[in-house]
């Protein structure tokens, strides 16, 4: 059974930190690993990655993969009060089955 | 980019009566959507694959009488939850892949009364 892992659960901090989501997975026939961003209504959408060791960057946000290991991080620098969500990681397989994290919730205190 | 347009945004109705979600792919064809259902402070769960002209793929304990759907054309696909009943509230995602990218509709929140 697919099976992706994030951590931690629950995070909060305060601006102008700086934070490392996780996210583990163990799928059958991996394609890609998506990081979304979830505030009060459906997900949008941060990186899409799908090969080992290259950076993906959006401003203070950044992840990475890496295939070996089977895992993935979002960094966010320089925290905002609008960086709080609840961050999700999926992994998509060449099946074409997605399957979620249960989610980081982000809350960055001023 | 694309979009995913997702209507209602939120619906209430009564128990016994049935609802029907569309999910509209906007500036492109998706021969694939998907529909999520999501409780409060949980995540994503995937409840069924649409697709076009042929029947859905639904997940484990999933039951296909209970959320039937239709995928009748490459820009839309409908779900419809047949006699409602409280425990069917919740909010509903359905989302479409353009090439590698899911985009996710904005969402219906169902609360059966």
């Amino acid at each position: 059974e697919d099976k992706v892992v994030q951590s931690p659960l629950s995070l909060v901090v305060h601006e102008g930190d700086t934070v490392t989501l996780n996210c583990s997975y163990e799928v059958t026939n991996f394609r890609s690993l998506l990081w979304y961003k979830q505030e009060k209504k459906a997900p949008t959408f941060l990186f899409m990655l799908t090969s080992s060791g290259i950076e993906k960057k959006s401003g203070r946000l950044s992840s990475i993969l890496d295939k070996k290991e089977l895992f993935s991080i979002l960094n966010i620098t320089a925290t905002q009060t609008g960086d709080s969500a609840v961050y999700l990681c999926a992994v998509h397989t060449n099946a074409g089955k997605s399957t979620f994290g249960d989610g980081t919730t982000l809350t960055v205190k001023p | 980019g694309a979009v995913v347009s997702q209507h209602p945004s939120w619906v209430i109705c009564k128990s016994g009566t049935s609802v029907k979600i569309e999910c509209r792919s906007l500036d492109f064809q998706a021969t694939t959507m998907f529909w999520y259902r999501q409780f409060p402070k949980q995540s994503l769960m995937l409840m069924a694959t649409s697709n076009e002209g042929s029947k859905a793929t639904y997940e484990q304990g999933v039951e296909k009488d209970k959320f039937l759907i239709n995928h009748a054309s490459l820009t839309l696909s409908t779900l419809t939850v047949t006699s409602a009943h409280p425990e069917d509230s919740s909010f509903y995602i359905c989302s479409a892949r353009d090439p590698g990218v899911y985009t996710f509709g904005s969402g219906t929140r169902l609360t059966v009364v």
